[in-house]
């Protein structure tokens, strides 16, 4: 079963604009984190949000949180070239699972 | 620090045959995941280990796949017989746990292994 949704599935900007992915869950987490995954190379962890903030930052990316919702936003500013990549959501939902969605696949033009 | 280390990188098998792949996590780190990625798709996990015990392994093909974590540190996983829709990318990762009360889902960061290409034709 697929806990996060992530949204749009395929984003194309120019190099220097802002991305932003979207993810939807359907039940109570504990946290939510999100990962990137270039092409060939495993997963990289880029930020954790627990379900009690509501914001959280890390150089280039700002991550919110809206547990009334049951959605998170991953937002790069001034994209690069080196950003292009699939980036995941994954949900912790307190249990022993912690379950990615589908991800979403973006591509920065020089 | 050195990361997490699978092999083999590749693999070409027939259906039907055997397959096993192998993972050493991080020193120190007690969870250990193998996930299967589909092409297109998020990561599924299949089994967690914390230490050499099983946590959860809930989404594992039982009838085919196996796994296990001898003394806590390296994890092999097994296909045997593998069919052609068990060709996707194999990912090992491990975490320090943290939290209370048994929950030893990935509150912290989980650092993950370049994965094992398999193919079955």
């Amino acid at each position: 079963s697929q806990q996060g949704e992530e949204d749009p599935q395929a984003l194309s900007i120019q190099e220097g604009e802002n991305a932003t992915m979207n993810c939807s869950y359907k039940t109570s987490i504990n946290n939510l984190q999100w990962y990137r995954q270039n092409s060939g190379r495993g997963l990289v962890h880029l930020i954790l949000i627990r379900s009690n903030e509501r914001e959280k930052h890390s150089g280039r990316l700002r991550v919110t949180l809206d547990t009334s919702k049951k959605s998170s936003s991953l937002l790069i500013t001034a994209s690069r070239a080196a950003d292009t990549a699939s980036y995941f959501c994954a949900t912790n939902t307190g249990g022993f699972k912690t379950i990615f969605g589908a991800g979403t696949r973006l591509f920065v033009k020089a | 620090e050195a990361g997490v280390a699978q092999s083999p990188r590749y693999k070409i098998i027939e259906k039907r045959q055997s397959v096993a792949f192998w993972c050493n996590p991080i020193s120190g780190h007690a969870t250990l995941y193998w996930y299967q990625q589909i092409l297109g798709q998020g990561p599924k996990l299949l089994i967690q280990f914390q230490n050499n015990g099983v946590v959860d392994d809930s989404q594992l093909p039982k009838d085919r796949f196996s796994a296990e974590r001898l003394k806590g540190v390296d994890s092999t996983l097994k296909i045997q017989p593998a069919k052609l829709e068990d060709s996707a990318v194999y990912l090992c990762a491990s975490s320090f746990p943290s939290g209370t009360g048994g929950n030893f889902g990935m509150n912290t960061e989980a650092f993950f292994g370049q994965g094992t290409r398999l193919t079955v034709v």
